[in-house]
């Protein structure tokens, strides 16, 4: 099945720097979520975006399917950017029979104020 | 509000003591998914329904039930639980099932519910 690697694996920053993490996949893919878990738990859609850029606010997103990876930008990081984040890609197997959604490690974000 | 709803948020029970999780959503969605997710493993899938009275197994279907007899539920049930399902649990849908790349794929989580089995 396809394989899902997130660098870093963990993140600690000063409230107010930017970062960027990294998801890359071993399979062309034609979904691509990012997610935030916050530190109760819950798990909040960031984007879809299998390929191209898009912004929320303070993130933003780039997913260059043809080279196999997706990006995540934080900007002006605040302490409710703390928890975890996870990209998850859909691609099929078996022949292509079957569809599934593999869900990376996960980077653990700490902003400090 | 479009949610995502899940019952209850913290389980503790003993081992052989039948329970169900419920999930319900209000967003008329087609695709429903459960999920585990334990420390080190990450988010790992339990079943899945593509529509009502479509429910297949994903990578770690054994000890669990689903049923989706109406599109808005997707109860998980544990006949029997035992400690190694001891984690966190996520249901989570979308308004379409995964595969086409469309927007509608997006994929929308429960809050979660913790289960402790003795």
């Amino acid at each position: 099945g396809i394989q899902v690697e997130q660098s870093p694996p963990d993140l600690i920053l000063q409230e107010g720097a930017n970062s960027t993490l990294r998801c890359n996949f071993s399979d062309s893919v034609n979904n691509l979520q990012w997610f935030h878990q916050n530190p109760w738990g819950q798990l909040i859609n960031l984007f879809y975006i299998p390929s191209g850029t898009k912004q929320n606010g303070r993130l933003s997103a780039t997913t260059v399917a043809t080279e196999r990876y997706s990006l995540l930008y934080i900007s002006s990081s605040q302490t409710t950017d703390s928890g975890v984040y996870f990209c998850a890609v859909g691609s099929y197997y078996s022949g292509g029979s079957n569809y599934k959604l593999t869900f990376g490690k996960g980077t653990l974000l700490t902003v400090n104020p | 509000e479009a949610q995502v709803t899940q019952n209850p948020r913290y389980l503790i029970t003993v081992t052989g003591k039948k329970l169900t999780v419920t999930c319900s959503q209000n967003m008329n969605h087609e695709y429903m998914s459960w999920y585990r997710q334990d420390p080190g493993l990450g988010l790992r899938q339990i079943y899945y329904s593509m529509n009502v009275e479509v429910t297949d197994k994903g990578d770690v279907p054994e000890g669990y039930k689903v049923s989706r007899k109406e599109k808005r539920n997707f109860p998980l049930i544990l006949e029997s639980p035992s400690p190694n399902q001891t984690s966190l649990y996520f249901c989570a849908s979308s308004f379409r099932p995964p595969g086409q790349g469309t927007t509608n794929e997006k994929l929308f989580f429960g809050s979660g519910t913790q289960l402790s089995v003795l």
